[in-house]
């Protein structure tokens, strides 16, 4: 079975705060995806890599960065961390960019900035 | 406009009962396809059924049922004598063809959150 893992289930960090979010998969799969869920609103995704040091905006990018240096890691940067950016983050990967390919989550990272 | 659209944002029922959660979804594509995931409350989706837009067949897998009908873009899910362990979270959501590179990206409905009292 795939294995995605995030570093964290719960953080907590004050404003401003530089904070990094990790996702790792075990799957070699060539796509990974930060996706953010708020009550009300679903889930919207923030940032898309399709290969290693590849990236590409989604559709809520603003006050994020990612990194992907290795092809099982992807990670979220918050450079300045805010209060409206107090969410639940979920990490997924899948194996290819073709149109149709089941993604495959993590148990997310409940991020509470104060 | 909403391309998945889950109108129902809270559901109830008692146990042993049957529920419908619907799903309508907007595409211009013709090739699609079309996702359920369930979200329990340990946080992680899980992939429930994938269905392409040339395969109109209503699939059945135990309790689970889901009948799409390109006619009036929907793809309803229906859980049968639902059980307390199938409360969660449950996503539609839609995979098509992107103008930039993210292919393979979901878009997600809002969600429904489906309570199942014993």
């Amino acid at each position: 079975d795939v294995k995605v893992t995030q570093s964290s289930r719960y953080l907590v960090k004050r404003t401003g705060e530089k904070v990094f979010l990790e996702c790792v998969q075990d799957m070699d799969h060539e796509n990974m995806f930060w996706y953010r869920q708020d009550p009300g609103l679903g889930l919207r995704l923030i940032y898309f890599s399709y290969d290693v040091k590849m990236k590409e905006k989604g559709d809520i990018p603003e006050g994020y960065s990612v990194s992907r240096e290795k092809k099982e890691r992807f990670s979220l940067i918050l450079e300045s961390a805010s209060t409206n950016q107090t969410s639940m983050y979920l990490c997924a990967s899948s194996f290819s960019n073709r149109v149709g390919e089941k993604l495959f989550f993590g148990s997310g990272t409940q991020l509470s900035v104060l | 406009a909403q391309k998945v659209t889950q109108a129902q944002t809270e559901i109830s029922v008692v146990e042993k009962e049957d529920v419908t959660l619907d799903c309508v979804y907007e595409t211009r594509d013709t090739t699609y396809y079309l996702f359920w995931y369930k979200q329990p409350p340990s946080g992680e989706l899980v992939f429930l059924i994938r269905r392409n837009s040339f395969d109109e067949q209503n699939e059945i897998s135990g309790r689970y049922s889901w009948n799409f009908q390109k006619s009036t873009s929907s793809f309803n899910f229906t859980i049968t004598a639902s059980q307390v362990v199938d409360s969660a979270v449950y996503f539609c959501a839609l995979s098509e063809r992107r103008d930039t590179g993210a292919n393979s990206k979901l878009t997600f409905g809002k969600g429904i959150t489906l309570s199942v009292r014993p």
